[in-house]
């Protein structure tokens, strides 16, 4: 199957600061990426679309203004968590439809905000 | 939107034995339904999926089906592994609209 890669892995930052994640589809173009929040033993939610070379499109009760999202091309979309705080730490995927037919996941990013 | 429910939550089986868990949707206009397994610290990968016209799909010891007069779908693991541990989602929608299950635990007693 098609492979999407996320980095970091796991990201350990202060209060306040901001972090980005970077997702790439090593073997397929996407035009449209989804970014998806999971806490502990929950299922995932969507937080938002990301359209290359358009803005994202946001859940409702998402902030736009402290998850900046950007798709600057086909295989690169990133998520930007501003001004982070304790209760933002989660496990962020990342995923992307290679056909209509198949929506592949990143193996996640685990940001812990101290 | 859709609204998909799944059972159980947890689930435990001896090794060999057999594992279903079920779904229910509500949205008639759904087509897609995959089912995911996660590890522990990993992202979802999809296992298996069917869509609206048929009812029925194997790959080896995973099986599902689709029962869309009734809006549910269920997965079948036969002869369960430790290996098959993990947390399975099931979800329903369509083309880059899927709404993910609650999500079942799944242990595999050795």
């Amino acid at each position: 199957g098609a492979v999407v890669s996320q980095h970091p892995s796991w990201v350990i930052c202060k209060s306040g600061t901001s972090v980005k994640i970077e997702c790439r589809s090593l073997d397929f173009q996407a035009t449209t990426m989804f970014w998806y929040r999971q806490f502990p033993k929950q299922s995932l939610m969507l937080m938002a679309t990301s359209n290359e070379g358009s803005k994202a499109t946001y859940e409702q009760g998402v902030e736009k203004d402290k998850f900046l999202i950007n798709h600057a091309s086909l295989t690169l979309s990133t998520l930007t968590v501003t001004s982070a705080h304790p209760e933002d730490s989660s496990f962020y995927i990342c995923s992307g439809w290679e056909t209509e037919n198949e929506q592949f996941f990143g193996p996640g990013t685990r940001l812990t905000v101290l | 939107g859709e609204n998909v429910e799944q059972h159980p939550s947890t689930l435990s089986v001896q090794e060999g034995d057999s594992a279903v868990i079920k779904c229910t949707y509500s949205d008639s206009a759904s087509n897609y339904f995959p089912w995911y397994k996660q590890e522990l610290g990993k992202g979802p990968q999809l296992i298996i999926d069917i869509r609206s016209n048929v009812g029925e799909k194997k790959d080896q010891r995973i099986a599902v089906t689709l029962n869309k007069t009734a809006k549910h779908f269920s997965l079948h693991i036969t002869e369960t592994q430790p290996e098959d541990s993990a947390v399975y989602f099931c979800a329903a929608g369509g083309y880059q609209k899927v709404t993910f299950g609650t999500g079942t635990k799944l242990q595999v007693i050795p």
